[in-house]
């Protein structure tokens, strides 16, 4: 199966500054990239996604790229805030199957 | 955009008692389902993959005869924990895949459910 590990584990960073995780897999023939945000007691909602056809995409404060030659794929987040404070995972999916395989996760908090 | 609706939230249970857990998709229709177990401070685990009108796909470990899933509908699919014991005690999260080209066919997870055998 895919193993997927997420860097770093956990992740401060002031408010207003930049955070980057990053996603490494295993599986060369995955092709579905996504990255969820999962807060406290609840379940992971979809921030921003990549296909294998695509290097890199953005969406206002946040934006993910591809490596598919390294097999990594990262999440950025500008001007970070508050609300941005939560546990990140990164779930690829391997060719021909449905299945997301999740990472280890990330915890991010901002300081005021 | 696409809705999926989980109950209970909570629910609290005596040891040997069975649970069942609902996932409905509001507003597609969900080729797929999938249940996952998250235990505190972890990541999801999947447990298995459900389509409408067939038998669940188990991942290796998970005990089919204890964990007992029905993909009745294509907007309906449930988790039965049976003879539920202490160590049942997780998250358990719901997520069904569907809608159309515009949706791109994603995931959509439900907002989980904390089981607690007492």
């Amino acid at each position: 199966g895919e193993n997927v590990e997420q860097h770093p584990s956990t992740l401060s960073v002031q408010e207003g500054d930049s955070a980057v995780i990053k996603c490494t897999y295993s599986d060369s023939a995955s092709n579905y990239f996504p990255w969820y945000k999962q807060e406290l007691g609840k379940g992971p909602q979809l921030i921003i996604d990549i296909r294998s056809n695509v290097g890199e995409k953005k969406d206002q404060r946040i934006a993910v790229t591809l490596n598919k030659t390294a097999k990594h794929f990262s999440l950025h987040i500008t001007e970070t805030q508050p609300e941005d404070s939560a546990v990140y995972f990164c779930a690829p999916r391997g060719f021909g199957n449905e299945k997301l395989t999740f990472g280890t996760g990330t915890r991010l908090t901002i300081i005021p | 955009g696409a809705v999926v609706s989980q109950h209970p939230s909570r629910v609290i249970c005596k040891s040997g008692t069975s649970v069942k857990i609902e996932c409905r998709s509001l507003d597609f229709q969900a080729t797929t389902m999938f249940w996952y177990r998250q235990f505190p401070k972890q990541s999801l685990m999947l447990m298995a993959t459900s389509n409408e009108g067939s038998k669940a796909t188990y991942e290796q470990g998970v005990e089919k005869d204890k964990f007992l899933i029905n993909h009745a509908s294509l907007t309906l699919s449930t988790l039965t924990v049976t003879s539920a014991h202490p160590e049942d005690s997780s998250f358990y999260i719901c997520s069904a895949r569907g809608g159309n080209r515009e949706t791109n066919y994603g995931y959509t997870f439900g907002s989980g459910t904390r089981l607690t055998v007492v």
